[in-house]
């Protein structure tokens, strides 16, 4: 069974936009990590988060973690059209062996 | 090789057959997981090897599942008396060590459709 929620399920935007992607869960959590897949086959790391950190910075990529709401959420800041893909929340539940509960995903399309 | 490498990339099956997918891991990579992903949803966990060993397959959906990986490195994931609704991308991914924390590496998947 799926552990997180994407909120939005899909989102347009245009090329300089930034996008927010938001993510809920369930459980304890030992890290948050998220992901991009394109055309749905490889899925890229992005960046993890840790359960002690609340926010993180990559790049373009800027991620915030609410343990008290459980609840992360994923910027990406001055959007390109190669953005375009989905992108997923998962959650670290094991006890220490990134065994991975992925959400269902947001599918993000960036228009030139 | 430079990543986690799965063959075939596509198959197409008659139900009721048996299907193996292959997983060759980045080289050193001492953990490997498998995981399914359905159309439209995330991956789902479906076990996870330390060296040879699986340490949790609480993932398998039924005993028609199975996975080996003998010599700590290549693995395979095998399907007997395959169904329709084992349609879906089996990924492949593997990390330096089984921590917590450790980057995953996936591979592109094996896409399965049974017919």
């Amino acid at each position: 069974s799926q552990q997180g929620e994407e909120d939005p399920q899909a989102l347009s935007i245009q090329e300089g936009e930034n996008a927010t992607m938001n993510c809920s869960y369930k459980t304890s959590i030992n890290n948050l990590q998220w992901y991009r897949q394109n055309s749905g086959r490889g899925l890229v790391h992005l960046i993890l988060i840790r359960s002690n950190e609340r926010e993180k910075h990559s790049g373009r990529l800027r991620v915030t973690l609410d343990t008290s709401k459980k609840s992360s959420s994923l910027l990406i800041t001055a959007s390109r059209a190669a953005d375009t893909a989905s992108y997923f929340c998962a959650t670290d539940i094991s006890g220490g062996y990134n065994k991975l509960i992925f959400g269902a995903g947001t599918r993000l399309a960036v228009h030139p | 090789g430079a990543g986690v490498s799965q063959t075939p990339s596509n198959k197409v099956t008659e139900k009721g057959k048996y299907v193996e997918l292959r997983c060759d891991p980045i080289s050193g990579h001492t953990a490997l997981y498998w995981y399914r992903q359905s159309l439209g949803q995330g991956p789902e966990f479906l076990i996870y090897f330390q060296g040879t060993g699986a340490a949790d397959d609480s993932g398998l959906p039924n005993d028609r599942f199975f996975a080996v990986r003998p010599e700590g490195s290549v693995s395979t994931l095998k399907i007997q008396r395959t169904e329709r609704g084992d349609s879906a991308v089996y990924l492949c991914a593997s990390s330096l060590g089984g921590s917590s924390g450790n980057t995953i590496y996936f591979g592109e998947g094996s896409w399965l459709t049974v017919v």
